[in-house]
């Protein structure tokens, strides 16, 4: 969905560089998400923001950081990043499960990211 | 805690035949079952939902897929595939009641391929 959007799209790193990837979404959702993608093994959830002050762990934390700067802005870091850490990255939005809102998560187009 | 198990990693399937791919979950509460689709270097895209009502649900693209509670199953099927249909799916489930639809967890993935 071209209203959550990730930068960058394609990324290659050297061991031990942090590097950040970003989110932002126009859909206005509190809820933002990170996930990493594998083969063979689906998304798995890295870490998660109902809003600008919540920040929650996901299945697998260890070695990330996120940020949350805005309603519409969600950064996940890798303070050193290693090979093992090379994944594809989707950022999702979801809306407040109220009725009339959108009952769904939004995907972002997703981050490649290399670890060398 | 839930976990989603897609039975099969590839499917092939000749055009214009029928496909199902399977999902079995399991989960101590009551829980909303998705089903997404990537295309390839794409994100994902919201195939159809289950959050109540019907247990067969009917999606985009000419998808359905039935929940069956007693089976722990969310099964996708399509009458006849097209070489479009190419993709890899995944089978998702949030805790239902008022948390998350974002806050997911997939199966490993389930990749259909359609020959001609």
């Amino acid at each position: 969905d071209a209203d959550v959007t990730q930068t960058p799209r394609n990324r290659i790193t050297k061991t031990g560089k942090r590097i950040m990837l970003e989110c932002s979404q126009t859909k206005g959702h509190d809820r933002m998400y990170w996930y990493r993608q594998d083969p063979g093994l689906g998304l798995r959830l890295i870490y998660y923001s109902f809003d600008v002050k919540d920040i929650n762990k996901g299945e697998i934390s260890d070695g990330y950081s996120v940020s949350r700067q805005a309603q519409a802005k969600f950064s996940l870091s890798l303070e050193s990043a290693i090979p093992n850490q090379t994944a594809l990255y989707f950022c999702a939005t979801s809306d407040l499960p109220a009725p009339g809102q959108e009952q769904r998560a939004f995907f972002g187009q997703g981050t490649r990211l290399t670890v060398v | 805690a839930q976990s989603v198990t897609q039975l099969d990693s590839q499917v092939p399937v000749f055009e214009e035949a029928p496909v199902e791919l399977r999902c079995n979950y399991s989960s101590s509460v009551s829980v909303y079952l998705f089903w997404y689709v990537q295309y390839p270097n794409q994100g994902l895209q919201l195939l159809l939902k289950y959050l109540s009502g019907s247990t067969l649900v009917k999606g985009i693209n000419g998808f359905e897929a039935e929940f069956n509670k007693s089976q722990t199953s969310f099964h996708l099927r399509k009458p006849s595939v097209h070489i479009s249909d190419t993709a890899e799916y995944f089978c998702a489930v949030s805790e239902a009641g008022g948390t998350s639809y974002g806050k997911l967890t997939f199966g490993q993935g389930t990749i259909l391929t359609v020959h001609p």
